[in-house]
């Protein structure tokens, strides 16, 4: 049984450049929420997506920006790179809401430079 | 709003001793709780969760948890350390009507000492 799937694994990038992350979520979950872990902190909740929709967001300017596709998995692009954008981003998916908690994928580190 | 705080960053025991992560939330409305827990260079495992009904709720790895409404706390207790429960955990808080975001504590790092 497939868990969450996030790729890449790392990334490195440059100021002012653009990123798109990718998540494939849990056989069977249609929900997908994304997070942004800085070293040494909790995850920060950026958006979740249910039905190709975004349905909350977090406070997160709008260069951070989301999709679900039909076949649920989804994609975080963030533009305009700061440094402060380096973290470890999560991604986590779920049936529903987040009654039966949340299958996280291991990440991608993102270090910009 | 909601919001999760974890009583201390850092937590050493020592292996077979009792293991008590702290963990206390505000919420408006009745809240999901979670814990979670995170090894080095990997994402996070559901530990636990408290919905409705039993406020002791047993996990993995022998873990347990006791939802306190009256002191708003959720803490996460194991009677015998082992080396292997050395891991970042993170408490959560998530609403039941009204909204869709899970909350994330700071965390805490437990320490296993032979």
């Amino acid at each position: 049984d497939a868990g969450v799937t996030q790729s890449p694994t790392h990334l490195i990038k440059t100021r002012g450049q653009q990123v798109t992350l990718r998540c494939s979520p849990k056989s069977g979950h249609d929900t997908v929420s994304w997070y942004q872990q800085a070293l040494g902190q909790g995850p920060q909740f950026i958006f979740q997506y249910y039905e190709e929709e975004e349905r909350q967001r977090g406070n997160f300017p709008d260069r951070f920006s989301g999709h679900q596709f039909p076949n649920y998995s989804s994609e975080l692009n963030v533009n305009a790179l700061l440094l402060g954008d380096s973290a470890l981003y999560l991604c986590a998916s779920s049936l529903g809401g987040a009654r039966d908690g949340y299958t996280f994928g291991s990440g991608t580190r993102l270090t910009v430079v | 709003a909601q919001s999760v705080t974890q009583l201390g960053s850092h937590v050493s025991v020592s292996e077979g001793a009792l293991v008590l992560l702290r963990c206390n939330y505000s919420s408006s409305v009745p809240p999901y709780l979670f814990w979670y827990v995170q090894y080095p260079n990997q994402g996070l495992q559901l530990l636990l969760k408290y919905t409705t009904g039993a406020t002791l709720v047993k996990g993995i790895n022998g873990f347990e948890a006791e939802f306190k409404k009256s002191e708003t706390s959720f803490h996460l207790t194991k009677p015998s350390a082992h080396m292997s429960d050395a891991a970042e955990y993170f408490c959560a808080v998530s609403p039941n009507t009204g909204g869709f975001k899970t909350i994330f504590g700071a965390g805490t790092r437990l320490f296993v000492k032979a």
